[in-house]
């Protein structure tokens, strides 16, 4: 069955240590997003890729980082930097024929707690 | 920047009532895309509107976008437990969707 995959699902990690959450799609699709969900504020954007070897910021990429080597695979780095990382985070991709309509397809979520 | 906001950011009804949600934005948008999320779960795509004053259904549901292309509504009609999650809108401006805070639907049996 085609779709996202996130992993892991649940992840803790203490203070000062850079986490690496997965993002595998095998939608063929063009185009990945990263967004953070906190209770009562929806969904931020934190990046996004069009293309392999390129990507963009969103909103609230102070703190993450990204790669796009491949076009199936989309990481996002929560680096120690980032203040209060502790939130859910979904992996979304969509087609990106036909400009900017198109529905996110989303993966099942990774929930980081720092302790 | 951009923003959508969404109101109202709770609602508790009972089986059998209506409930509606509103989406507004303060720039023009590309098309407006709703999601519902169930507790526990991810966004899961519901619709897409692209023209102005545009309207769809499904089934219970009646998905309306603005004239202006600024602001949007969901209706339920006659809700079921099964409606129970947080329902967002998604505004498309370029490459972005701009998701706001969501309505956290509650339905008491």
């Amino acid at each position: 069955d085609g779709g996202i995959t996130q992993s892991p699902k649940y992840l803790f990690r203490k203070e000062g240590q850079n986490v690496t959450l997965s993002c595998e799609q095998n939608l063929n699709h063009d185009a990945m997003y990263w967004y953070r969900q906190d209770p009562g504020q929806g969904l931020r954007l934190i990046y996004y890729s069009q293309i392999v070897n390129d990507f963009q910021k969103g909103d609230i990429a102070e703190g993450y980082s990204v790669s796009r080597e491949k076009k199936e695979s989309f990481p996002l780095t929560v680096t120690s930097a980032q203040k209060n990382p502790t939130a859910f985070y979904l992996c979304a991709s969509r087609v990106l024929a036909g400009g900017d309509t198109g529905e996110l397809f989303f993966g099942e979520g990774s929930r980081l707690t720092v302790l | 920047g951009q923003q959508v906001m969404q109101i109202p950011q709770y609602q508790h009804v009972q089986e059998g009532e209506d409930f509606t949600t509103y989406c507004n934005s303060s720039t023009t948008l590309s098309n407006i895309q709703w999601y519902k999320q169930r507790p526990g779960g991810h966004p899961v795509f519901l619709i897409q509107l692209v023209k102005s004053g545009e309207v769809k259904k499904q089934k219970r549901l009646t998905f309306q976008f603005g004239e202006a292309k600024k602001n949007s509504s969901l209706h339920i009609t006659a809700t079921q437990t099964t409606d129970v999650g947080t329902y967002f809108c998604a505004g498309g401006t370029g490459n972005q969707f701009y998701f706001g805070t969501g309505t956290s639907l509650t339905v008491i049996p």
